[in-house]
């Protein structure tokens, strides 16, 4: 059964503490991306991969790591650094990463900072 | 710039044919996407038509390009409640060399019965 799992589906932390999101996919993709969701503001992307060990900042990369180990893993790392950190993340992949190729989403983590 | 913009809300009644709109302003966008978002979930690929297009049709799915108003349309036939969602309209940012998209805010489409 092929796709995007991302996990956990709901995710609390307290101020100041770092945490991870994970993003997993056997799609055998090259390409995995990371968005960001806020209410009426559609989606913005954070970091993006277009290959193993190589990644790019996106739009609102502040405050935010990422790594690319694996072909099949994108974990995200929300640090403390980020001010704003409560929202719904979304990851992705595509075949290449070439515009042409569709963008496959996993169900989402929604993050909320107590 | 790379701005995407789409109306924010749009109410229809079953059965009625709705339309959503998004305008973009990179005369150099390649592929324009349409992509639906159920609550709660993450977004699902409706449809896309390559820049030199006018037109593509999938099922009760209608989309138009107006390459030189830089506008585009998303027609859905027969509107369901099933159809109650949020769609996103959106296009490769040649910024990333097209390998990145931009998406605007989403167009609250609700269906009543």
């Amino acid at each position: 059964d092929g796709g995007i799992t991302q996990s956990p589906k709901y995710l609390f932390r307290k101020e100041g503490q770092n945490v991870t999101l994970s993003c997993e996919q056997n799609l055998n993709h090259d390409a995995m991306y990371w968005y960001r969701q806020d209410p009426g503001q559609g989606l913005r992307l954070i970091y993006y991969s277009q290959i193993v060990n190589d990644f790019q900042k996106g739009d609102i990369a502040e405050g935010y790591s990422v790594s690319r180990e694996k072909k099949e893993s994108f974990p995200l790392t929300v640090t403390s650094a980020q001010k704003n950190p409560t929202a719904f993340y979304l990851c992705a992949s595509s075949l290449r990463g070439a515009g042409k190729d569709t963008q496959y989403f996993g169900p989402g983590t929604r993050l909320t900072v107590l | 710039g790379e701005d995407v913009e789409q109306s924010l809300f749009l109410s229809v009644r079953e059965g009625d044919s709705s339309v959503i709109n998004c305008t973009y302003t990179d005369s150099s966008s390649t592929y324009l996407y349409w992509y639906k978002q159920e609550p709660g979930a993450g977004l699902q690929l409706l449809t896309y038509i390559f820049s030199n297009m006018d037109m593509k049709q999938d099922q009760r799915l209608t989309v138009l390009l107006n390459k030189k108003d830089k506008h585009l349309s998303l027609r859905i036939a027969d509107t369901q409640t099933g159809d109650s969602a949020i769609y996103f309209c959106a296009e490769s940012s040649p910024r990333s060399g097209y390998s990145t998209l931009t998406f605007g805010k989403g167009t609250m489409l609700l269906v009543s019965p």
